[in-house]
């Protein structure tokens, strides 16, 4: 099946600052979700980006599909921040398989 | 944006017994729907994916007598873990598609399960 790698594993950075999440997957795909699950487990849609490039606030996000893979860039980073952040792909089968995730903590 | 509820948040229970867990669409209608299982610091492992009125396909390894899926509307579906064990504790989460953006995917807030 589909392979999706995100790097890095861990992140820590200090409040105000930039950084790039990054998502490599195995095959072609039909969609790409960024997800941000926050401590308390709730995981909250950031972007759905099949391809292109979008952004909202302080995140952007931008999906090169020839060459699968996705970044997901959080620029002057707040301790809300905080929380692992997944990319999950929508296969041909129809089913959202999901990243290995980036685990991040903002320092204040 | 779309709302999944799902509850209870948490459960703890004896070994032996059997949970549910619901998973509703608040606004909009889901014509698909998966539930995902996650253990500490991992990754969300798809189990199932149900359609309204048909039957769950499960993904390999997961149980499907052990882990009852059922989907009976549009906007209800529910897990029923079987003859619980503590190997059974983990964040069961679900997630629906649907509506206007039907490819999207939109989560429930999971729930905490606990086998004593």
């Amino acid at each position: 099946g589909i392979q999706v790698e995100q790097s890095p594993p861990d992140l820590i950075l200090q409040e105000g600052a930039n950084s790039t999440l990054r998502c490599n997957f195995s095959d072609s795909v039909n969609n790409l979700q960024w997800f941000h699950q926050n401590p308390w487990g709730q995981l909250i849609n950031l972007f759905y980006i099949p391809s292109g490039t979008k952004q909202n606030g302080r995140l952007s996000a931008t999906t090169v599909a020839t060459e699968r893979y996705s970044l997901l860039y959080i620029s002057s980073s707040q301790t809300t921040d905080s929380g692992v952040y997944f990319c999950a792909l929508l296969s041909g089968t129809y089913k959202y398989i999901f990243g290995t995730g980036t685990r991040l903590k903002v320092l204040a | 944006g779309a709302v999944v509820s799902q509850h209870p948040s948490r459960v703890i229970c004896k070994s032996g017994t059997s949970v549910k867990i619901e998973c509703r669409s608040l606004d909009f209608q889901a014509t698909t729907m998966f539930w995902y299982r996650q253990f500490p610091k991992q990754s969300l492992m798809l189990m199932a994916t149900s359609n309204e009125g048909s039957k769950a396909t499960y993904e390999q390894g997961v149980e499907k007598d052990k882990f009852l899926i059922n989907h009976a509307s549009l906007t209800l579906s529910t897990l029923t873990v079987t003859s619980a064990h503590p190997e059974d504790s983990s964040f069961y989460i679900c997630s629906a598609s649907g509506g206007a953006s039907n490819e999207k995917l939109f989560f429930g807030s999971g729930t905490q399960l606990s086998v004593l």
